[in-house]
């Protein structure tokens, strides 16, 4: 079965303070690795999809990397406005998303 | 705003009851997803139908039940409602899950509640 884990569970953070939040999976045939950004009571924000080890992506203030088992989100310099609830999610070999429980974010000012 | 509409937004409704859940995908797309997300579960895929046919079952119970219509939208019927089943539950949509997997964009959920 897929697996996904996230760490931390939460995380705090002062303004401009840079940090990276950990997702590790466990995947049959993986097939894509996504990150998404979600507000309360709002749907998903996709932010980043990883195909291979190796792979990095960035925008803006954060920046994906990908290994064989685990990915990273890196946040540099974050603002309270990147406050969020952060998913890490797994595409397997059947066509399925496993997602994280998430990362809550709290960047205070 | 990720293109995929969904309603109803809010849902309150009486235990035993059947509830429909509506999704419109994006302009192109031919896969549908539904989630469910509660506190203590995160967000679980339930089924996934692509061009109209089921692709993926997940974990949907059997009082649960999902179509997909010729003009690609979708809906997922809920019924014997329990309290337990109060979430949110939430359709994305992707062009085609062959190959590597695409990206799934996320509608704005439909919030339930089951008194």
């Amino acid at each position: 079965e897929d697996q996904v884990t996230q760490s931390p569970e939460a995380l705090r953070l002062q303004e401009g303070e840079s940090s990276s939040l950990n997702c590790s999976y466990t995947v049959s045939g993986l097939r894509g690795l996504f990150w998404y950004r979600q507000d309360p009571g709002k749907g998903p924000e996709f932010l980043f999809t990883l195909y291979s080890a190796g792979e990095e992506k960035e925008k803006e203030r954060l920046k994906a990397t990908l290994t064989k088992k685990e990915s990273f989100l890196h946040i540099t310099a974050p603002k309270p406005e990147d406050s969020a609830t952060y998913l890490c999610a797994c595409g397997g070999s059947n066509y399925k998303l496993t997602f994280g429980k998430g990362t809550l974010l709290t960047v205070n000012p | 705003d990720s293109g995929v509409t969904q309603t109803p937004k809010h849902l309150i409704t009486a235990t035993g009851q059947r509830v429909t859940l509506r999704c419109s995908p994006r302009s192109g797309d031919l896969s549908v997803y539904w989630y469910q997300q509660s506190l203590d579960q995160g967000l679980q895929f339930l089924i996934q139908y692509y061009n109209g046919e089921e692709r993926a079952k997940g974990n949907i119970l059997e009082r649960f039940s999902a179509q997909q219509f010729p003009d690609l939208h979708s809906e997922l019927n809920l019924s014997s409602l329990e309290l337990g089943d109060s979430a949110l539950y939430f359709c994305a949509s992707s062009v085609d899950p062959s190959g590597y997997q695409e990206t799934q964009y996320f509608g704005p959920g439909t919030r339930l509640l089951v008194l």
